[in-house]
């Protein structure tokens, strides 16, 4: 049973351009959350995505966007990328009528923005 | 969403038990009390949830008393395999929640 894949693991860009990353969620999961975090901080929410909408969003702008495909799967973009932009990327997994709410997160994208 | 408050950081030793206590004096009726281990480059991964009193599982206990306004993880016999960073979040846990992280409790075990 393959858990929550993310890809690239590892990427680095330079300011200005814009990036995207990847996320298959956990075999039978339908909601993908997407966190950013930086080093020693603990992960900040950006948004979640469920039947292909965003459901939920946090405190970032609009240069962050998502979409979800059919199949689940997500895809974080973020453009006109900036210093401050340069985190762990992660992606959280979990079943929307789930009664636990268990997040399942991948390895994580570890961003780097020259 | 209710605010946590945990200590930053915590040592202790192989072999001993170690409780990690978090505040939430704004927990809302509907909110479940969640705890999360980090280890350094990995996603965080659930550990033990719990409403009210106590739950245990083969990995930790959390005790909440009755007021819920604050709860206790205690990990038995750690190890120095369970050096990490501990998170403890309060939420809704029903469908469009957002699981929210706060900065967490280092934990370093020592040999």
């Amino acid at each position: 049973d393959a858990g929550v894949t993310q890809s690239p693991t590892h990427l680095i860009k330079t300011r200005g351009q814009q990036v995207t990353l990847r996320c298959s969620p956990k075999s039978g999961h339908d909601t993908v959350s997407w966190y950013q975090q930086a080093l020693g901080q603990g992960p900040q929410f950006i948004f979640q995505y469920y039947e292909e909408e965003e459901r939920q969003r946090g405190n970032f702008p609009d240069r962050f966007s998502g979409h979800q495909f059919p199949n689940y799967s997500s895809e974080l973009n973020v453009n006109a990328l900036l210093l401050g932009d340069s985190a762990l990327y992660l992606c959280a997994s979990s079943l929307w009528g789930s009664n636990t709410g268990e997040l399942f997160f991948g390895e994580g994208s570890r961003l780097t923005v020259l | 969403l209710a605010k946590t408050t945990q200590p930053i950081s915590m040592d202790s030793y192989e072999g001993q038990e170690v409780n990690i206590t978090c505040s939430h004096n704004n927990i809302a009726t509907n909110d479940y009390i969640t705890w999360y281990q980090q280890f350094p480059s990995q996603g965080p991964r659930f550990i033990i949830q719990g409403y009210k009193t106590k739950v245990t599982n083969e990995v930790a206990s959390l005790f909440i008393p009755a007021d819920r306004k604050s709860s206790t993880l205690s990990l038995p016999r750690v190890s120095l395999s369970d050096t990490a960073v501990y998170y403890c979040l309060v939420g809704d846990r029903t469908g469009g929640f957002k699981t929210i992280f706060g900065a967490g409790t280092r934990l370093f075990v020592k040999a």
